[in-house]
């Protein structure tokens, strides 16, 4: 299960609260990825980045921050603006190459309940 | 944006049964096709793709078809076994210099011995 982690792998936090779930890779992967995944929803993506100290929205951004200070660390806030923050979060890399090595590498997830 | 429609939400098969679920995407300059399998509390992981350039990928006992013209493609196992369970996902990518994949909603198959 080497190669990319996300901490801690449950988390709870009352309503309000700003909370920061951590993504580190050492698979020197230049793109890096945060979805967030509900039952029947699929894996719905928040944020991207595709080198450092840049970043994109995803579909669904709102009430959620990034940063991309090191090419290995790409942490997601989840700020009280996000109105229904409890959830499975996923973090993914993937290396981009002219080939198109486009397999993407999952984090075990974190999941996060707000009360 | 890329739309990604998969079918059907929930399968249920006898061990030893086919299963097949399909994938129908919108952008024709996709040319990249995962599928990835979520066991049970676990991360997602890719368990075969393809390019746009083939229309089928053999690995075992799965496959995936590719038709560009229709824009589906699909993923194919062959005589299922319980530790198939699991929440399979496809994915189409916008390309063009960048990879932002969009994923299906995930399909839940059951394998009952």
């Amino acid at each position: 299960d080497g190669g990319i982690t996300q901490s801690p792998k449950y988390l709870f936090r009352k309503e309000g609260q700003n909370v920061t779930l951590s993504c580190e890779q050492n698979l020197n992967h230049d793109a890096m990825y945060w979805y967030r995944q509900d039952p029947g929803q699929g894996l719905r993506l928040i944020y991207y980045s595709q080198i450092v100290n840049d970043f994109q929205k995803g579909d669904i951004a709102e009430g959620y921050s990034v940063s991309r200070e090191k090419k290995e660390s790409f942490p997601l806030t989840v700020t009280s603006a996000q109105k229904n923050p409890t959830a499975f979060y996923l973090c993914a890399s993937s290396a981009l190459g002219l080939a198109g090595a486009y397999e993407q590498y999952f984090g075990p997830g974190t999941r996060l309940t707000v009360t | 944006g890329e739309n990604v429609e998969q079918h059907p939400s929930t399968l249920s098969v006898q061990e030893g049964d086919s299963a097949v679920i399909k994938c129908t995407y919108s952008d024709s300059a996709s040319n990249y096709f995962p599928w990835y399998k979520q066991e049970l509390g676990k991360r997602p992981q890719l368990i075969i793709d393809i390019r746009s350039n083939v229309g089928e990928k053999k690995d075992q006992r799965i496959a995936v078809t590719l038709n560009k013209t229709a824009k589906h493609f699909s993923l194919h196992i062959t005589e299922t076994q319980p530790e198939d369970s699991a929440v399979y996902f496809c994915a189409a990518p916008l390309t063009g210099g960048s990879y932002i994949p969009t994923f299906g909603r995930g399909t839940s198959l059951i394998v009952h011995p």
